[in-house]
Parts: structure tokens; sequence; C-alpha cells
């Protein structure tokens, strides 16, 4: 089954431990990016990567890290996590390129930063 | 100003109705349109894509868009408790970026 894959699901946390959220696809996808879901604001894009090795800041970077040393995962690295940065966060994927910009998303992570 | 404005509803209806979800945009150098609908609980779910200006028919739900305007619409026809979620606008330039909406919240009552 083609599908985009989060883990974990469900995170509390504490400020300033790192936490990593993995993301990885099986579609052969280009194009992977990280959003955050917060009410009111709809999704905001975090980072993108359009293939292995490149990546770029999106509209809320900061406070993220992400790496994309292999085509089918886009870890999203929170360094020094805070308050703020608790919200609701979906990674999704998209053939990139021409070969097509609808974005498929993976089932969501609920993070809670104390 | 936001580069995509939607209602946020919540928006109410009896089951059998039309229903229709708008956003407008401000760069008119947007490319494509889709609508996403999201479960409570769910990653967000492609349900229409178009390029052009005009509408675009899949079973019950038909994307409009009026470029002229920079509006797009969805319309639900005959809606189903099944349809309660909520919808996001997602407007692109080329190269994959995806600017949302916020979201309207549908709600279908039986």
């Amino acid at each position: 089954e083609a599908q985009v894959t989060q883990n974990p699901r469900y995170l509390i946390t504490v400020t300033g431990k790192k936490l990593t959220v993995t993301c990885s696809q099986n579609m052969n996808h280009e194009y992977m990016s990280w959003y955050r879901q917060d009410p009111g604001l709809g999704l905001r894009q975090i980072y993108y990567s359009m293939n292995v090795e490149v990546t770029d800041k999106g509209d809320v970077p900061e406070g993220y890290k992400v790496s994309r040393k292999e085509k089918r995962n886009f870890p999203l690295i929170l360094e020094s996590p805070s308050p703020n940065q608790t919200s609701l966060y979906f990674c999704a994927s998209s053939l990139g390129g021409s070969g097509g910009n609808e974005q498929f998303f993976g089932p969501g992570t609920r993070l809670t930063v104390l | 100003q936001k580069e995509v404005e939607q209602d946020p509803g919540p928006l109410s209806v009896p089951e059998g109705a039309i229903v229709s979800l708008n956003c407008t945009y401000s760069n008119s150098a947007f490319q494509y349109f889709m609508w996403y609908r999201q479960y409570s609980r769910k990653g967000p779910e492609l349900l229409m894509y178009t390029y052009s200006s005009g509408n675009k028919e899949d079973g019950r739900f038909t994307a409009q868009v009026d470029k002229s305007s920079k509006y797009i619409s969805l319309f639900i026809r005959d809606s189903q408790p099944s349809d309660s979620a909520t919808y996001l606008c997602a407007i692109g330039e080329y190269g994959n970026k995806l600017v949302f909406g916020a979201g309207t919240i549908l709600r279908v009552k039986s």
C-alpha cells in the first residue's frame, strides 16, 4: 500500500529534551515536506526537500532541523524543544518537478512540550 | 494579508444540502489549486486538483476556479454525514510549494 508513515503518533516531552520524528514514504517520491498545524493558522511549512541531500527552509523553520540522506526518509529534529512547538505535525510527499504536485500526507504526530 | 483566506466556519448543514466552500488568494502567480479533506485525528487527503479556470467535477464534488477574481470554490452536492470534516484549500506555484487556507469545518446533520 502506497503510504506516508510517521512515528511516533503521539509524544509528550519536556523543554530542552532533543527528539526526532521520523517520516518514511514508499512511493519513490522526490519531494518531501514537514508541516505544523495549529488552530486558526492552518498548515504551515517547516522544511522541505526536493531530493536526497537537498533541503530548504519553509515558512516556520526556527527551532527545527531536517536531513534527507535517503529518498524514502525525512526525519524532523527538535534539538531543544520549547512549549511553543506544541503542535500537530504532518509529513507529506509528492512526485515533484513535472511528475506532479499532489502531496500525500502522513497520519500526523501530536507533540506536547511541557 | 494572508496569501490564502478561507472562512473557518463551522458550517452546519442538513443532510442532502448543497455545500459551498470558498477561498480567496492574493498571488496571481499561483498555478494550481487543490482541495483536501481532513477527518478528525487524520492527515489531509486530496479530494480535487485543477490547473485551470472553470469547473472540474468528480462525483458529488465540483471544484471551481476563477483566476480573474482569485477565487476558488468546492461544491458538495447531496451532502452526507460522512462529509463532516475540515476542508482545506491549497494553492501553489510551479515547484511544489503549497500555501494552505486555515480550513473550514463542515458538519452535516442527519
